[in-house]
Parts: structure tokens; C-alpha cells; sequence
């Protein structure tokens, strides 16, 4: 059965911390995004990467950073969290290629307090 | 770019009837491919539904098909014989493929209610 796996379900952090969310992946797939979901925004592109060490910005990268040392895992920081990224944070991957299906982890939802 | 436009933000069906969900799009491309991804309360997204842009036909998976209007830059979801376990948000998305990856750009979704 194959899997993406978010680190954490659930995470309240206070503001100004540094956040950490991980991603791994087990299909061996190029493509790894970070989306931010919210009520009435669906889902919004935050960074992805196509190949190890390698990543774009997406439509909302302010405030965030990625990486991506191993092609399994794919990390979204907060460099300095902000009330306004209390959120619900997807993880997907998929393999290169036009109309290839995504693979979404369970989702993190962070509270930042 | 390209945008996906979703609007019915909620939507309610009795269970066993059919219901459909609204997806418009904006794209210059000729050949791309559009999506139906389903978002249950345990919040794992997986893919319903696939369309190819290129084929004629609408694409069906069981209870689900699409009406896909190139034209009209329409890509309609029908749920036949609605079950609760239906209960879900759904998401249109457009695979935007930019040579180096694709990645998806979506709608703001449908919360679907299926009634007993």
C-alpha cells in the first residue's frame, strides 16, 4: 500500500518558533509538494521539488522555506511562526509526467498560539 | 495561468440519488489533463476521477463519471446512487505541466452532505 506520511496530525506552536514539518514518501516518486488548505481557499501551492535538493516556489512561499536533502523526504519550515500559518498543511507526491495521480498524506493541522 | 473555479462551496443529496458537482477552468493549452480528488472527514485526498483533455470520451470509475465540456472549459462530477460514505469535500484540479513537473492547481472545493 503505498504512503506519504506526515510527521505529525495535530501541532499548536507558539508565534516566533521555528516549525518543522516532514514529509516521507515511499513510492519512490521525483515530485514532492507542500500545500496550505483553508476554508473557501482550497488548496494552495506552498513549495514543490522535482528532484533531490531541488525546489520552486509555489503561489505562497512568504514565510516558508523547503528542503529536500533525500528523495523520500520533502520538509516545509517556518522560519518564524506567524498566527496567520495556523493552517491545515498537505504533503503529496507523484512521479513526473503529464496526468500522473497525486498521493496526499494525512494532512498536519498547526495551530500557532 | 491557469484557474479552477468551484461554485458550490456545499452541496446535499439523498442517499441513492445523483447529484453533480460544478467544475469550470481557464487554460490555454490545448492538451492537459483535469481531476476530481475526494477529501472524506479523515482527511486522506485520493484521486476519484481522470480526464485526458485529447479524449473524446468522458472518463468513469463506477458510480462517478465526468461531463467534460472542452468548449466550454466545463468538467462536471456526477455521483450515481449517492452512500454515505460519499460524505466528502470535493476538489477539481487542472495538472499544470511545466516541462521540468506537473503539479496541481485546485478548486476551492464542494462539501458534499449525503443524507440518509
Amino acid at each position: 500500500d503505498v504512503k506519504v506520511t506526515q510527521s505529525s496530525r495535530y501541532l499548536v506552536k507558539r508565534t516566533g518558533e521555528k516549525v518543522f514539518l516532514e514529509c516521507v514518501q515511499d513510492m519512490d516518486h521525483e515530485n514532492m509538494f507542500w500545500y496550505r488548505q483553508d476554508p473557501g481557499l482550497g488548496l494552495r501551492l506552498i513549495y514543490f521539488s522535482y528532484d533531490v535538493k531541488m525546489k520552486e516556489k509555489g503561489d505562497i512561499p512568504e514565510g516558508y522555506s523547503v528542503s529536500r536533502e533525500k528523495k523520500e523526504r520533502f520538509s516545509l519550515i517556518l522560519e518564524s511562526a506567524s498566527t496567520n500559518q495556523t493552517s491545515m498543511y498537505l504533503c503529496a507526491s507523484s512521479s513526473p509526467g503529464r496526468g500522473t495521480e497525486a498521493f496526499f498524506g494525512q494532512g498536519t493541522r498547526l495551530t500557532v498560539v | 495561468a491557469q484557474t479552477v473555479t468551484q461554485s458550490q462551496p456545499e452541496m446535499s443529496v439523498q442517499e441513492a440519488e445523483t447529484v453533480t458537482l460544478s467544475c469550470t477552468y481557464d487554460t490555454s493549452e490545448n492538451n492537459y489533463y483535469l481531476f476530481w480528488y475526494k477529501q472524506p472527514p479523515s482527511r486522506q485526498m485520493i484521486l476519484v476521477i481522470r480526464q485526458e483533455a485529447y479524449k473524446q470520451q468522458n472518463a468513469t470509475e463506477n458510480r462517478f463519471s465526468v461531463n467534460f465540456q472542452k468548449a466550454a472549459k466545463s468538467f462536471s462530477l456526477k455521483i450515481s446512487d449517492s452512500q454515505l460514505g460519499d460524505t466528502a469535500m470535493y476538489f477539481c484540479a487542472f495538472d499544470d505541466y511545466g516541462g521540468a513537473t506537473n503539479k496541481l492547481i485546485f478548486g476551492t472545493g464542494t462539501l458534499l452532505a449525503v443524507q440518509p
